[in-house]
């Protein structure tokens, strides 16, 4: 399957700030899922998107599938330490998943 | 309602050795994926069970095999261990569903090769 890379691998923000990560793809998706890994934990899903162009929010989450579907985002309004983790973004390819590279967010209180 | 739960949590063998990780999927689950996941990385797709067949194949050697039973709960095993399998290794479950892909992850198995 083809890699999914993530930007930026790393981001330290100040609480209150806000916080996005970008995930892109050379070739057209079927669908973006994304994950969130505690430090210690296991990955735990938060969303999916299937639509071209589709926008989903959770409270402070924003996800966002681009026209081409080719690339996402997830963007974190006034980030919280509960935040702290590192997020992925996973594409299905006949039946599995292929998890992009990950950004590990940090939130300083 | 247990989520899918992994046995054990954190397992230390020897080069050259042989592990079998186990896991128990979701209720309702009758799929199960396995992820290896080395450390700051993504989880990195090995196999997946259905229906006690293995489906779908990762770039993985053939060291690494697995099984499902007719509970659906699976088994990774690993030979001939080297220091580069280790790492959290990663069961996942969903349903067989058409465009159902969110899956469940346990909480882990970390091995280390020492």
């Amino acid at each position: 399957g083809q890699q999914v890379m993530q930007i930026p691998q790393y981001q330290h923000v100040q609480e209150g700030e806000d916080f996005t990560t970008y995930c892109n793809s050379s070739t057209t998706l079927s669908n973006i899922q994304w994950y969130k890994q505690r430090p210690g934990g296991h990955p735990v899903f938060l969303i999916q998107l299937v639509k071209s162009g589709e926008v989903k929010k959770q409270k402070r989450l924003t996800f966002q599938f681009g026209e081409a579907k080719k690339n996402s985002s997830l963007h974190i309004t006034a980030t919280q330490t509960t935040d702290v983790g590192t997020y992925f973004c996973a594409h299905e390819d006949t039946d599995k998943l292929i998890f992009g590279t990950g950004t590990r967010l940090q939130v300083f209180p | 309602d247990a989520g899918v739960t992994q046995s054990p949590t954190h397992l230390i063998k020897t080069r050259g050795q042989q592990v079998t990780l186990r896991c128990s999927p979701k209720s309702g689950h009758d799929t199960v994926s396995w992820y290896q996941q080395a450390l700051g990385q993504g989880p990195q797709f090995i196999f997946q069970y259905y229906e006690e067949e293995e489906r779908q194949r990762g770039n993985f050697p053939d060291r690494f095999s697995g099984h499902q039973f007719p509970n659906y709960s699976s088994e990774l095993n690993v030979n001939a261990l080297l220091l580069g399998d280790s790492a959290l290794y990663l069961c996942a479950s969903n349903t067989n569903y058409v465009g159902n892909t969110e899956a469940f992850f346990g909480q882990g198995t970390r091995l280390t090769v020492v």
